[in-house]
């Protein structure tokens, strides 16, 4: 099984609402990543997870908060968003964090609208 | 920095012809490098992969060769179909503050008319 799930599919937020993305996979992969994709763009890398760990933020502001409950779940918290972080939101993992030889695999991804 | 440039799209062809996708990089090292497809409203796929030079990555018909001499890593198919219409990116693994990270092309759209 080389599946990563994520929901919601798709969802719709305000300004003030908290909302949650989750991620999920059974691989036994130790490394977790959360990438936001613009439209006609390449996906940016915002956080790695290593081990349940949080291991790389890139500069990601704070009103996006990660969280990784267990091995196999990582969250993205959603809270006072801007329109322009309307975005696909794609989670990906891997066996480790630490190889060149690590494929990633990505999950479907939310496509986020911020109204 | 390491880095990854894909031919501009759209690629637009007819069904059954022939495809190449470029794709060069810049890199330090030796990376290895990917080729990931996404289709409509649908997260990336792997496609395939390749880890030191002169390794061919296949999958699909789809095949890539690492070529270091020239740090490319072209996307090949000899007979495209309809079902091939996706937009498709080229990546290197690279390490950065002790963890891996990909770098992304751009991304290459590929039109593929019956």
């Amino acid at each position: 099984d080389t599946e990563v799930t994520q929901t919601p599919k798709h969802l719709v937020m305000g300004m003030t609402n908290k909302k949650s993305l989750k991620c999920e996979q059974h691989m036994g992969h130790r490394a977790m990543y959360w990438y936001k994709q613009k439209a006609k763009k390449p996906p940016e890398l915002m956080f790695v997870y290593s081990y349940e760990k949080l291991s790389i933020n890139e500069s990601v502001p704070s009103r996006f908060s990660p969280e990784c409950p267990n091995s196999s779940l990582l969250n993205l918290h959603l809270h006072a968003l801007q329109p322009e972080d309307s975005a696909l939101y794609l989670c990906a993992s891997s066996q480790d964090s630490s190889g060149v030889l690590n494929e990633q695999y990505f999950g479907p991804g939310t496509r986020l609208t911020v109204t | 920095g390491n880095s990854v440039t894909q031919m501009e799209g759209p690629v637009t062809l007819s069904e059954e012809a022939f495809l190449t996708i470029n794709c060069t990089y810049t890199a330090t090292g030796y990376p290895s490098l990917f080729w990931y497809v996404q289709y409509p409203g649908e997260g990336l796929q792997l496609l395939l992969k390749a880890t030191k030079a002169d390794d061919k990555g296949s999958n699909k018909g789809f095949e890539a060769t690492y070529r270091k001499e020239t740090t490319s890593f072209h996307l090949e198919k000899g007979s495209v179909q309809v079902s091939d219409s996706a937009v498709y990116f080229c990546a290197l693994s690279d390490i950065t503050r002790g963890f891996q990270k990909l770098v992304f092309g751009t991304g290459t759209r590929l039109l593929v008319s019956p």
